[in-house]
């Protein structure tokens, strides 16, 4: 059962444009959620978290919404740029072997922003 | 800055052979994971470390097993391949198992099993 789903395989917005990724979630144990960005042949690579506490966070040109009764996440990129092209995961954090919490990982959205 | 290393960036091998996958992170991190991602499924975790000789079984650990003899060295092994084990698989690394903990990720293996 997929516990962290991304809807949207795909996403195509214009340069400029925002860019709205979504992602729900269904186990309530998740306490911290992050987005992690990759390019083709390339590991993810981190961008943004939030913690189950807050619902919004921000930094530059993305900011992350979180609203908990919904289950729901949000990626925004304002403005969007070409080299955002790449692939985003949402992913949730809860307790994995004893006190150590490992990540559950949404199937991701390929994002392109065309110039 | 982080650096999480694989040994191969492609693989090619044939069903039955034994594959070791290896990663090494150079910045004393205490977990270490081992994740395989597909078209259409994400990244999906198969197991993970946070500690020497210490692992736990991920979400697909079927077919796999680990090793983890030194702190920056965390090995994936496929026992005997298998055509359902072409994939792309990925090494990561945390500083320890805390809510916030950011993993690092390696660049990948891509795994062919003919």
């Amino acid at each position: 059962d997929q516990q962290v789903k991304q809807n949207s395989p795909s996403l195509s917005v214009q340069e400029g444009r925002i860019s709205i990724l979504n992602c729900d979630y269904t186990n309530s144990m998740f306490d911290y959620f992050l987005w992690y960005k990759k390019y083709p042949a390339e590991g993810p690579t981190f961008l943004i978290s939030i913690s189950s506490i807050k619902d919004k966070n921000e930094d530059g040109r993305f900011t992350v919404f979180l609203n908990k009764s919904a289950k729901h996440l949000s990626l925004h990129i304002v403005p969007s740029q070409p080299g955002d092209s790449a692939v985003y995961f949402c992913a949730a954090s809860a307790r994995g072997g004893g006190s150590n919490y490992k990540l559950t990982f949404g199937k991701g959205t390929l994002l392109t922003v065309n110039p | 800055d982080v650096k999480v290393t694989q040994s191969s960036r492609y693989l090619v091998k044939r069903t039955g052979e034994k594959v070791f996958l290896e990663c090494v992170q150079d910045m004393d991190h205490e977990n270490m994971f081992w994740y395989r991602q597909d078209p259409g499924l994400g990244l999906r975790l198969i197991y993970f470390s946070y500690d020497v000789k210490m692992k736990e079984k991920g979400d697909i650990p079927e077919g796999y097993s680990v090793s983890r003899e030194k702190k920056e060295r965390f090995s994936l092994i496929l026992e005997s391949a298998s055509t359902n084990q072409t994939s792309m698989y990925l090494c990561a690394s945390s500083l320890s198992g805390a809510l916030t903990d950011t993993q690092y990720f390696g660049p990948g293996t891509r795994l062919t099993v003919l």
